[in-house]
């Protein structure tokens, strides 16, 4: 497959806390991008961080990318029950289309 | 603006039938991607359209087909319908192409009986 894999696959963690979700892939990319997805809806686009970028901040949200190593992380400070939904990475490269990483299940509990 | 808007949003159809999505874009946005995403496979990229034009399609069954029309709006057609094509399907748009962030509808739960 040429998905990317997210790890972890679930994590719940208390109100305040910080999360941090790893995704790994395996091509050369141009950017790679974050999204967040809420139960049976859509998508919506966190952040993208470009292939010459290695850290990128957007409120509570800090993206790092490490293009040696074909990884990107996410963490989100401080979370809130509202974080509480599944988050995908996604990267486009020579395919020139979007592939999305397995997701990990973000729970927040309050 | 307006978000992107997919209809139906919910669809049960039976094994052999054929089935219609559309996708309305966001104002301005030419390119118009559509996704599957099922629990086993996650999210797998069917096609991508700008300017009326397939710009790329995944490793999908010509089963799935689509189309653009000239006010950017897009549907999709999966014909002889198999119970493995249970899924929600998801139209996302964008300014220019998969570099740019895409917008997702809220998609259309298919279900195949």
């Amino acid at each position: 497959s040429q998905q990317g894999e997210e790890d972890p696959q679930a994590l719940s963690i208390q109100e305040g806390e910080n999360a941090t979700m790893n995704c790994s892939y395996k091509t050369s990319i141009n950017n790679l991008q974050w999204y967040r997805q809420n139960s049976g809806r859509g998508l919506v686009h966190l952040i993208l961080i470009r292939s010459n970028e290695r850290e990128k901040h957007s409120g509570r949200l800090r993206v790092t990318l490490d293009t040696s190593k074909k990884s990107s992380s996410l963490l989100i400070t401080a979370s809130r029950a509202a974080d509480t939904a599944s988050y995908f990475c996604a990267y486009s490269g020579s395919a020139r289309q979007l592939t999305f990483g397995s997701g990990t299940q973000l729970t927040v509990l309050p | 603006k307006a978000g992107v808007t997919q209809t139906p949003r919910y669809l049960i159809k039976t094994r052999g039938q054929q089935v219609t999505l559309s996708c309305s874009p966001i104002s301005g946005h030419r390119s118009v991607s559509w996704y599957q995403q099922t629990p086993g496979q996650g999210l797998q990229f069917l096609f991508e359209y700008f300017s009326e034009t397939q710009r790329n399609k995944g490793n999908f069954p010509g089963r799935f087909s689509g189309r653009q029309f000239s006010n950017s709006r897009s549907e999709m057609n999966v014909s002889t319908l198999e119970l493995g094509d249970s899924a929600l399907y998801l139209c996302a748009s964008s300014l220019t192409n998969h570099n740019s962030p895409l917008h997702f509808g809220n998609g259309t739960r298919l279900t195949v009986t």
